[in-house]
């Protein structure tokens, strides 16, 4: 079966750094995904990680460990408008399949 | 290219009434997905093509939807004698092999709200 979990929420301060969790036990795996979501807009694409280690892209970082079924979201310089939920994705057939997304982890950044 | 889009955005019917949702994918994206969200839930897949041929269907996708994707570019997603629990934001996504790079990395619409009464 698929299990796909986040913490529900998540609060934090501004200029704050926060790391968002997911665990995943899936029959196949082909690819991590975090996705960014706002209230009632559609997700939008941060990172993908295939491969164990960290990837960087401006404030914002992925890690994997695949033998852990592991990977966290890490949030730096936090800003008001990073209120947000934070989708974890898994892909686990070939190249182009569907993913499967955790429930989400709402967080909540205040000043 | 304008992304994916999806219409109409917003959509109240009455319990037991047919809907249709259009998609249109991001040009030259020969995949396209189907996803149903809830308040306080993650996307749930529905369905996948790949061109015109729809390669998986969750068992989600009961006997009421179908979707279909005639020549490979946008796709219709219909729901049939619709119920209070088909109430939800209807996402499609569109990906291409072009994203290679990226994991084939899925691009999602702005969605289109049911909310059935």
């Amino acid at each position: 079966g698929q299990n796909i979990d986040q913490p529900t929420e998540m609060t934090a301060t501004e200029g704050a750094i926060v790391q968002i969790n997911c665990t995943y036990q899936t029959s196949g795996f082909n690819g991590l995904f975090w996705y960014q979501q706002h209230a009632g807009e559609a997700p939008t694409f941060l990172s993908y990680n295939v491969l164990d280690g960290l990837e960087e892209k401006g404030r914002f970082s992925s890690f994997l460990s695949r033998s852990k079924g592991y990977s966290y979201l890490l949030l730096k310089e936090l800003q008001m408008k990073d209120s947000a939920s934070y989708l974890c994705a898994v892909r686990e057939g070939q190249a182009g399949t569907a993913l499967i997304f955790g429930k989400g982890t709402t967080l909540s950044v205040s000043s | 290219d304008t992304g994916v889009s999806q219409n109409p955005r917003h959509k109240i019917t009455k319990r037991g009434q047919n809907v249709t949702f259009r998609c249109d994918p991001i040009s030259e994206h020969n995949r396209l997905y189907w996803y149903r969200q809830t308040l306080g839930q993650g996307p749930e897949f529905l369905t996948y093509f790949q061109n015109e041929a729809q390669l998986e269907k969750s068992r989600l996708l009961s006997d009421r939807f179908s979707a279909e994707r005639p020549k490979g570019s946008f796709s219709t997603l219909e729901i049939q004698r619709t119920e209070q629990g088909d109430s939800a934001m209807y996402l499609c996504a569109s990906s291409g092999y072009r994203d290679k790079g990226i994991g084939n990395t899925i691009y999602f619409g702005e969605g289109s709200w049911l909310t059935v009464v």
